[in-house]
C-alpha cells in the first residue's frame, strides 16, 4: 500500500506555544490530503481538507485561525496548531488517496500533549 | 439516520470462532466502501475494499448490498491478533473524502 508519513510522532509542548506538524506521501503524488483529530475513546473527527496549492476547507467547529493548514507541494502538508492550550491535546492523524475512490492511507498519528 | 452507522460492541469472541460485523450508510449515490481497522493508539490501516460482486482475502469476507446500503465483514477462524477497532468506511463521491463509521471494537479472547 502507499506510504504516509507524520513527523513528529510525539509533542509536548507548553501552553500558548505553536506546534508544527509535518505529513508526506512518500511514493506518490497527493493533490488531496487530509487532517483528523481523534480524542482517547472516541472516533476520528475530519478537521480539514489540504488542497495543493490552494486554501484548505475547514470542518463546521474548525477554527481555521487556530489550526493553520499548508500545503506547499504534491507530498507534503502541514499542520500548524497556533496557541496551543491543554484542550488541544489529542491524537492528529494525516491521510491522502491516490484518488479515484481508491480509500484513503493514513500517517502514524502525532500525539500531542500539551501542559 | 448516520451517515454510516455500526454497532459499537464490543464484540467479545473465542478465538477460532467466526465473527461478522454490519454497517450500514445513509447516501444511495456512495461509489466506494472499505473496512479499516485501527489498533489502539495507532492510526487506521486499510484491511480490504468492498465490491457488490463481494471479496474474499485470506480470513476475511466483504460484502456490499447496494439495495439494502449494508456492508459486512466477517472473520473466520478469529486470531488473538484480530483485536482491534473495525472501522465501516464510506466514500460518496469521486473526491478521497470518506466518512467514518464509528468504528466496533472486537477481543478475541483466548
Amino acid at each position: 500500500g502507499a506510504v504516509v508519513s507524520q513527523h513528529p510522532s510525539r509533542v509536548i509542548c507548553k501552553s500558548g506555544t505553536s506546534v508544527k506538524i509535518e505529513c508526506r506521501s512518500l511514493d506518490f503524488q497527493a493533490t488531496t490530503m487530509f487532517w483528523y483529530r481523534q480524542f482517547p475513546k472516541q472516533s476520528l473527527m475530519l478537521m480539514a481538507t489540504s488542497n495543493e496549492g490552494s486554501k484548505a476547507t475547514y470542518e463546521q467547529g474548525v477554527e481555521k485561525d487556530k489550526f493553520l493548514i499548508n500545503h506547499a507541494s504534491l507530498t507534503l502538508s502541514t499542520l500548524t496548531v497556533t496557541s496551543a492550550h491543554p484542550e488541544d491535546s489529542s491524537f492528529y492523524i494525516c491521510s491522502a488517496g491516490r484518488g479515484g475512490g481508491t480509500g484513503q492511507y493514513f500517517g502514524p498519528g502525532t500525539r500531542l500533549t500539551v501542559t | 439516520r448516520k451517515e454510516v452507522e455500526q454497532d459499537p460492541g464490543p464484540f467479545n469472541v473465542p478465538e477460532g470462532a467466526t465473527v461478522a460485523f454490519n454497517c450500514t450508510y445513509s447516501n444511495s449515490a456512495s461509489q466506494s466502501f472499505f473496512w479499516y481497522r485501527q489498533d489502539c493508539r495507532k492510526e487506521p490501516k486499510l484491511l480490504m475494499s468492498v465490491y457488490s460482486s463481494g471479496n474474499e482475502d485470506g480470513r476475511f469476507t466483504a460484502q456490499l448490498n447496494r439495495a439494502s446500503q449494508y456492508i459486512s465483514l466477517l472473520i473466520r477462524d478469529s486470531k488473538l491478533s484480530d483485536s482491534a477497532t473495525y472501522l465501516c468506511v464510506v466514500n460518496p463521491s469521486r473526491d478521497d473524502k470518506i466518512i467514518f463509521g464509528k468504528g466496533t471494537r472486537l477481543h478475541i479472547l483466548p
